[in-house]
């Protein structure tokens, strides 16, 4: 079993919706949670940080984390074609062991 | 600012050749991290160099070898090459190494690797 485990999808769903991305990890020591976004041929950009458990939100994207189920989820609200993208979920104990990844799910967004 | 850059951006390679990857981080940027991107495995960590010393490394075979010269730049070498080398090698910088406070990564944009 992978340390971090996310759907590769496709997942395709029509503009305005709203979009769920999930990882589950088994590394209790994970601490923190990133989410990426990464168009084909460019390299990954950071759309969200959270810390611990809770929720946080970023004009159409919220990220929440639930550590006690090892659970990470992704919203993006009004969706739009823009957003169609590989996004991944990365994760860190805060030691210098370098990012965790989650194979990443492909979004696709139809007009 | 500029971001990250890599060279060169497309390589094909013959199995048993040896390459030698560049990254340059954003200015004032000390550390950089080297991942390999497979559709199997996906984003894997190879190191991280900080202050031209190696901080970590992650699980691949000595033939992974790394280095950051004293302007920050850092150069990735896959020596003996093998088919399954064949992946987008990504690097990313940031202002401290990873384990003293949470700090973003700002990745480039990669090299794409083909090993025939």
């Amino acid at each position: 079993q992978k340390e971090v485990e996310q759907d590769p999808g496709p997942l395709s769903v029509p503009e305005g919706a709203i979009v769920s991305l999930n990882c589950t990890y088994s590394n209790s020591a994970f601490q923190y949670f990133m989410w990426y976004r990464q168009y084909s041929r460019k390299g990954p950009e950071l759309l969200m940080y959270t810390y611990s458990s809770g929720n946080k939100e970023d004009g159409r994207f919220t990220a929440q984390v639930d550590k006690s189920s090892k659970y990470i989820s992704l919203f993006i609200r009004d969706s739009q074609p823009s957003d169609s993208a590989t996004y991944l979920c990365a994760m860190s104990g805060g030691g210098a062991d370098g990012l965790t990844f989650g194979k990443g799910t492909h979004l696709i967004i139809q007009p | 600012k500029a971001g990250v850059t890599q060279t060169p951006r497309y390589l094909i390679k013959t199995r048993g050749q040896q390459v030698t990857l560049s990254c340059s981080p954003i200015s004032g940027h000390r550390s950089v991290s080297w991942y390999q991107q497979t559709p199997g495995q996906g984003l894997q960590f190879l190191f991280e160099y900080f202050s031209e010393t190696q901080r970590n490394k992650g699980n691949f075979p000595g033939r992974f070898s790394g280095r950051q010269f004293s302007n920050s730049r850092s150069e990735m070498n896959v020596s003996t090459l093998e088919l399954g080398d064949s992946a987008l090698y990504l690097c990313a910088s940031s202002l401290a190494p990873s384990g003293v406070i949470y700090n973003e990564q700002f990745f480039g944009p990669g090299t794409r690797l083909t090993v025939l």
